[in-house]
């Protein structure tokens, strides 16, 4: 099934812990990005990457690294986790950056950091 | 700064219309996206619009006009499926979407 397949579904973390959240799509997308979601605000874009071997950083970076060593995959790494940490992330992508096809969402990862 | 405002809820019955409103002010324009996401669900891709006016698909519709800032969703002989939230999110000027909080639906019977 062509989309966005995002691991872990759910995870509770120890604060202090570092995690890598898995993101992989099978579209051949170019651009792929990395959402937070919190009650009351909207998406914010952590970081972004526009082809393979590039990367960017969104809105809300600090405390979280993103590679993208290939074009389907995008893992985004919290190196010490804490408590604000917790949030939904959404994993995304798009065949361009002003796509007009829209943007195609994983189905996220909760967060929980303790 | 950048900033999209949505009304927090509406509620509407079973059968009616509907028409949630997005106002934006962003750094440049390039295009409105409509979102709909249902409770612990990714978001799904309703509509895009770049020029003034109206596109219409099936039982959704979607306006714009950029002299105003200003769009909005139409939904049309809503069902109870229709309860969700729609966000709405702007392409600015470095091709980064912007996100409104998102207007959460409540349909009644």
């Amino acid at each position: 099934i062509a989309g966005i397949t995002q691991a872990p579904t759910s995870q509770i973390l120890a604060a202090g812990r570092r995690m890598t959240l898995r993101c992989t799509q099978d579209m051949r997308h170019n651009a792929m990005y990395w959402y937070r979601q919190d009650l009351g605000l909207g998406l914010r874009l952590i970081h972004y990457s526009n082809t393979a071997g590039t990367t960017g950083k969104g809105e809300v970076p600090d405390g979280y690294s993103v590679s993208r060593a290939n074009t389907d995959d995008f893992p985004l790494t919290l190196a010490s986790a804490v408590p604000s940490q917790t949030s939904v992330y959404f994993c995304a992508s798009s065949d361009s950056q002003d796509a007009p096809g829209g943007y195609t969402f994983g189905s996220g990862t909760r967060l929980t950091v303790v | 700064g950048q900033n999209i405002d949505q009304p927090t809820e509406m509620t509407a019955t079973e059968g009616a219309i509907v028409q949630i409103n997005c106002t934006y002010q962003t750094s440049g324009f390039n295009g409105l996206f409509w979102y709909q996401q249902h409770a612990g669900e990714a978001p799904t891709f309703l509509s895009y619009n770049v020029l003034d006016g109206l596109e219409e698909k099936g039982r959704f519709s979607s306006f714009l006009s950029r002299s105003k800032g200003y769009s909005y969703l139409l939904l049309k002989e809503l069902q109870m499926k229709d309860s969700a939230s729609y966000l709405c999110a702007v392409v600015d000027s470095n091709y980064q979407l912007i996100w409104g909080a998102g207007t959460k639906l409540i349909i009644k019977p």
